[in-house]
C-alpha cells in the first residue's frame, strides 16, 4: 500500500515569494491534515479536511495560507507571501476518516525561506 | 497554552537499559493517547497509542502507561536498541469530538548508545 506522498521535498525561497506544496492521501483515506513543524517543536495542525470540505483551519494564517482538496483527493497548500517565520517543515497526514485513530505521514517538505 | 508537554528534549541511555519517556498534558477532556517515532527527513510514524479506559497497553518492546489523576503517560522501551534512536512525539486527542484532531507535544530526541 503506498503511503502519503508529498512534494517537493525541499524548497528555497527569499521573503515575499510564493511556494505551494502538494499532498497525495493514502487512497481510501477521506480526512487530510496539514501540519507545521517548526525546529525544535512538535507538529502544529494548520488545517484539516474531510473529503472536499474543510474542518479545522482555526490555526491557519489566512491572510497567507491556503489550502484546497478540490475533489477530495489530494490537496495544495500555498503561502504567499512567505515570511521568515514560516520556515519549517510542512507535513501532511491522512487519516481513514475523523474517528481514525492514528495518522498517517508523509516525509514532509522542509521550506526555508531567506 | 501548550496542553501537550515533553519536559525532557533528550534522553540517553545504554543499550539494553531502559528508555523512560515523559509526557504531561492539561486538557482533562483528552481521552486517546498516542507516541509517534520520527527519524531525520521522515514524517513521524505511529507507534503505540491508549486509551483513557485503561491504565496501561503492550506491545512488544514498547509499553505505555497512563495516570489519569495525573494527567502523565509514559512510554517504556526494554530492551532499548540503537535503532530506536529517533524524535518521539506524544499525542493526545478527543476520539468523538474536535473533529480527530491530536495535540502535539515538542518531542524528546532518544539516543541508544551501542
Amino acid at each position: 500500500e503506498a503511503g502519503v506522498a508529498q512534494s517537493p521535498r525541499y524548497k528555497i525561497i527569499e521573503k515575499r515569494q510564493s511556494v505551494a506544496f502538494w499532498c497525495n492521501p493514502i487512497s481510501g483515506h477521506a480526512t487530510l491534515y496539514w501540519y507545521q513543524q517548526i525546529l525544535g517543536q512538535g507538529p502544529k495542525l494548520l488545517i484539516q479536511f474531510q473529503n472536499n470540505g474543510v474542518v479545522d483551519d482555526s490555526q491557519l494564517p489566512k491572510d497567507r495560507f491556503s489550502a484546497e482538496r478540490l475533489k477530495g483527493v489530494d490537496s495544495t497548500l500555498k503561502i504567499q507571501p512567505a515570511k521568515l517565520e514560516d520556515s519549517a517543515v510542512y507535513l501532511c497526514a491522512s487519516s481513514l476518516d475523523m474517528t481514525g485513530e492514528k495518522l498517517f505521514f508523509g516525509s514532509g517538505t522542509q521550506l526555508s525561506v531567506l | 497554552d501548550q496542553q501537550v508537554k515533553q519536559n525532557s528534549p533528550s534522553l540517553s541511555v545504554q543499550e539494553g537499559r531502559i528508555s523512560i519517556l515523559n509526557c504531561d498534558y492539561t486538557n482533562s477532556m483528552f481521552d486517546y493517547f498516542l507516541w509517534y517515532k520520527k527519524y531525520p527527513a521522515e514524517g513521524p510514524t505511529f507507534l503505540i497509542s491508549i486509551s483513557s479506559i485503561k491504565d496501561k497497553n503492550e506491545d512488544g518492546r514498547f509499553t505505555v502507561f497512563l495516570n489519569k489523576s495525573a494527567k502523565h503517560l509514559s512510554l517504556h522501551i526494554v530492551p532499548s536498541q540503537p535503532g530506536d534512536s529517533a524524535v518521539y512525539f506524544c499525542a493526545a486527542r478527543i476520539l468523538n469530538t474536535n473533529a480527530g484532531k491530536s495535540t502535539f507535544g515538542d518531542g524528546t530526541t532518544l539516543t541508544v548508545k551501542p
